[in-house]
């Protein structure tokens, strides 16, 4: 079957740097994205992949290894607005997107 | 970016009545609109996949009869909820994809519709 992991929740300090991984196991691959959602609100758009290796964008990077199944969202200077849910979802070989469960992301003073 | 519009972002109503939301691309067209219920602190779960000019495709579990999905234009799709009841309270997201961006462009989101059932 298809599966994505993340980590349920995940604590950091403000001003710090946290990484969320995801993994995969999908029929194919087209691509990976990574979405913040915060609570009550519709999920934002914050990378897609689809070669190996990192993308960086401000404080986000999102990282590929597709011989790993394997991804990574890399947050820096932590603020505390980036409290919210991370949406890891892969796209299979048939174009159907796969959602993770979301990891919660706690950032403390 | 692009947008896709929403509407309405809440609503309430009675049990047995039906309600429908309406999930609109702004500037771009999309060929698939994707719709998604959210319970609190969970995930997005995917409930069927609209194409344009045709049926549907419903996830395993949702019943077709229940949430009608009607995607009649490139850039407009709605999902009635027929004969709600409360356990159908919950947040429905649609997400539309750019159909200049092919079957892996990106996914824009509405702002989410919540619905509570009395």
């Amino acid at each position: 079957g298809q599966n994505i992991d993340q980590p349920t929740e995940m604590t950091a300090t403000e001003g710090a740097i946290v990484q969320i991984n995801c993994t995969y196991q999908t029929s194919g691959f087209n691509g990976l994205f990574w979405y913040q959602q915060h609570a009550g609100e519709a999920p934002t758009f914050l990378s897609y992949n689809v070669l190996d290796g990192l993308e960086e964008k401000g404080r986000f990077s999102s990282f590929l290894s597709r011989s790993k199944g394997y991804s990574y969202l890399l947050l820096k200077e932590l603020q505390m607005k980036d409290s919210a849910y991370y949406l890891c979802a892969v796209i299979d070989s048939n174009y159907q997107l796969i959602w993770g469960a979301g990891t919660k992301l706690i950032i403390k003073p | 970016g692009a947008v896709v519009s929403q509407h309405p972002s809440r609503v309430i109503c009675k049990s047995g009545t039906s309600v429908k939301i309406e999930c609109r691309s702004l500037d771009f067209q999309a060929t698939t609109m994707f719709w998604y219920r959210q319970f609190p602190k969970q995930s997005l779960m995917l409930m069927a996949t609209s194409n344009e000019g045709s049926k549907a495709t419903y996830e395993q579990g949702v019943e077709k009869d229940k949430f009608l999905i009607n995607h009649a234009s490139l850039t407009l799709s709605t999902l009635t909820v027929t004969s709600a009841h409360p356990e159908d309270s919950s947040f429905y997201i649609c997400s539309a994809r750019d159909r200049a961006g092919g079957d892996t462009g990106e996914l824009f989101f509405g702002e989410g519709s919540r619905l509570t059932v009395l």
